[in-house]
């Protein structure tokens, strides 16, 4: 089984901000990597996939990186919406999905 | 517009069974994988099975494997997951999402709003 481990766990910033999530496999998956967001009570919400290629309509502050083991997830100006809990999922082999990095405000 | 409906949770005893239903609209059922994700109570998301658009091939994590069945009624426009020999650890919230394509492991860009099943007695 592949294992996805995210960092941080939880991540305090401010409006405005440049933030990066990091999303490691326990071995390479190619660019298969999605990345969601979260909020409270919600389904989560496609955002991201094939490593890289933003799904329509999402803000073009979105934008992701990586291949093989290492990805990032980047926010490159923190909206008052973006406060949520992000998840990556690989989908190379079955489906696995990072435990969550939880995005809060400083 | 792409939507996705769960129903069926509840509350259930160790042991017990349970069948969930994804109702589907807004696109082409049978041309798309589709699978069930489920979120424990405060924890992160666990996909547990997947069937492709033919209903023909299915996967299953290994959490559920023998007691979990996936299925799906491309006349109706219909997902089911059959529960048996439900555990405590299986409370969660279901949801069923719709693959990116007819393959056997995808991303998923639509997600029902869940359903919750509780084990407990």
């Amino acid at each position: 089984d592949i294992q996805m481990t995210q960092s941080p766990s939880i991540l305090s910033a401010s409006v405005g901000d440049r933030v990066t999530i990091t999303c490691r496999a326990s071995q390479s998956i190619r660019s298969w990597l999605a990345w969601y967001q979260q909020k409270p009570g919600k389904a989560p919400n496609l955002l991201i996939y094939k490593a890289s290629s933003l799904k329509s309509g999402v803000p073009s502050r979105f934008s992701g990186s990586g291949s093989g083991p290492e990805f990032t997830l980047t926010i490159s100006s923190l909206q008052p919406d973006d406060f949520a809990t992000y998840y990556c999922q690989q989908y190379n082999s079955y489906s696995s999905f990072g435990q969550g990095t939880k995005l809060e405000i400083k | 517009e792409v939507q996705l409906l769960e129903s069926g949770g509840g509350l259930v005893q160790p042991g017990g069974s349970l069948r969930l239903s994804c109702a589907a609209s807004g696109f082409t059922f049978s041309n798309y994988a589709m699978s069930w994700v489920r979120q424990a109570p405060g924890k992160g998301l666990e996909w547990i099975s997947g069937i492709r658009g033919s209903g023909g091939s299915t996967r299953y994590a290994d959490s559920v494997k023998g007691r979990f069945t996936i299925s799906r009624d491309n006349s109706e426009n219909t997902l089911y997951l059959q529960m048996s020999s439900l555990r405590a650890e299986d409370t969660a919230v279901y949801y069923c999402a719709k693959d990116d394509e007819d393959g056997d492991i995808n991303y998923y860009d639509c997600w029902g709003q869940g359903t919750l099943v509780t084990v407990s007695s």
